[in-house]
Formats: C-alpha cells, sequence, structure tokens
C-alpha cells in the first residue's frame, strides 16, 4: 500500500534561517504532489503544486523540489519568519484523489 | 477566491445521536467534495469522495451507513455521522476541487475550517 513519509515530525530553527521538510513516497507514482499548511484546529491551506514532469518551483520565499526518481519532494522556506510557524503537510496526488502525510511541525524561533 | 466554509465549527453531543457537518463552496461551484478525518497529530485520513447529484464514493473501511453524505448541490455538501459514539470523535474537514478549465489548478483542493465533534 502507498507510504507517505515526512522526515521528521518536528523542525526547530532560527528565524532568518532557511527550514527544508522532506516528503517521501513508497509504492505510488502521483501525477503531481502539493504541500499544504496546517494551523493547529484549523484546515489545511494550499500552497504549492508541483508536477511530475517539474522539477522545481517558487512561490515567494518558499520553493518545491520533486524528485520522481527518488520517490522524494523538498519543501523549503527561505528566510523563515515566526508566522512560518505550522506544520506542513505533504500530499502526492493522482487524478483528483489526495494522500497526506503526517506533517512536519515548524517553529521559528525569533 | 476558492473560499470553502464549513458549519458548525465545534459540536458537542451525546453518544447515541446524529450530528450533520456542512461544507459550502462559496464562490465557485464544486462538482467535487471531499470529507476528511484527522486525529491528533496524525494525517488528514480521507473518508470518501462526494459528487455532486450521485452517490459518494467511500474508502475502504469507512462505513457508509454510518457516515451519510448528500451532495445536493454545486455548492452544498453534507456528513451525517449517524448514532455517534465517543470513538467518532474526531476533527472533520471538507474540501471542495476547482472544476477543470477553471484557474488555478484544476488538482488542487480547497479545504474547510474543519469541524470538532467530541461524542460524550
Amino acid at each position: 500500500s502507498q507510504k507517505i513519509e515526512q522526515n521528521s515530525e518536528a523542525l526547530n530553527i532560527q528565524e532568518g534561517k532557511t527550514a527544508t521538510l522532506t516528503c517521501n513516497y513508497t509504492n505510488y507514482s502521483p501525477a503531481y504532489l502539493q504541500w499544504y499548511r496546517q494551523d493547529p484546529g484549523r484546515g489545511p491551506v494550499f500552497l504549492l503544486l508541483i508536477r511530475e514532469n517539474e522539477k522545481e518551483k517558487r512561490k515567494e520565499r518558499l520553493k518545491v523540489t520533486f524528485d520522481t526518481t527518488l520517490k522524494q519532494s523538498l519543501f523549503h522556506i527561505t528566510a523563515s519568519q515566526p508566522a512560518d510557524s505550522a506544520t506542513y503537510l505533504c500530499a502526492p496526488g493522482d487524478d483528483y484523489k489526495l494522500s497526506f502525510g503526517a506533517g512536519t511541525t515548524v517553529t521559528v524561533r525569533a | 477566491g476558492a473560499v470553502v466554509s464549513q458549519h458548525p465549527s465545534w459540536v458537542i453531543c451525546k453518544s447515541g445521536t446524529s450530528v450533520k457537518i456542512e461544507c459550502r463552496s462559496l464562490d465557485f461551484q464544486a462538482t467535487t467534495m471531499f470529507w476528511y478525518r484527522q486525529f491528533p497529530k496524525q494525517s488528514l485520513m480521507l473518508m470518501a469522495t462526494s459528487n455532486e447529484g450521485s452517490k459518494a464514493t467511500y474508502e475502504q473501511g469507512v462505513e457508509k451507513d454510518k457516515f451519510l453524505i448528500n451532495h445536493a448541490s454545486l455548492t452544498l455538501s453534507t456528513l451525517t455521522v449517524t448514532s455517534a459514539h465517543p470513538e467518532d470523535s474526531s476533527f472533520y474537514i471538507c474540501s471542495a476541487r476547482i472544476p477543470p478549465g477553471t484557474v488555478p489548478s484544476t488538482d488542487t483542493q480547497y479545504f474547510g475550517p474543519g469541524t470538532r465533534l467530541t461524542v460524550l
């Protein structure tokens, strides 16, 4: 069965540094991969989508890479700010269905 | 754009009662909506896919008679938890898919704020 693993449950970083989150998947060949942000007690908020034929995508301070050979996506938050503190969810998808990882909680210290 | 609302945001009920949760797409028509459940510190688990005007498709292990889904219009899907028990206590989240041909991406799902259900 499909398995989606996000590298760690928690990541603590200093303000201004780059946070790098990893998402690995097995037994799966997704057509695209999405990243979402989730704050406590709230629904996920869409951040970025990257397709299988794209290697990298950027949006403001966010960067996502997608390596279908390694079955891995990396999510970077550059120049991190305390407001970036949240749980980030990786969600590979195929057709219209998404499968979610458990998330990595990022805490940015001022 | 692409706003999805849920009502109620939280609900407490007694064991054995039924609870209805509404999911609305406010500024777009959603032919497909999804219902997820999330337990603390766990990932979102897809329960069912709701298509307007047809029966919902349930994921393996989800009891369709317990979790009734109705998608009667292009902007509203409802989830009814029937005969709720304490183990049904969870965070229920809906999402809606932008219809094909609409920007930005047709594969993006937009999520509601979630409903916290507590069954006593």
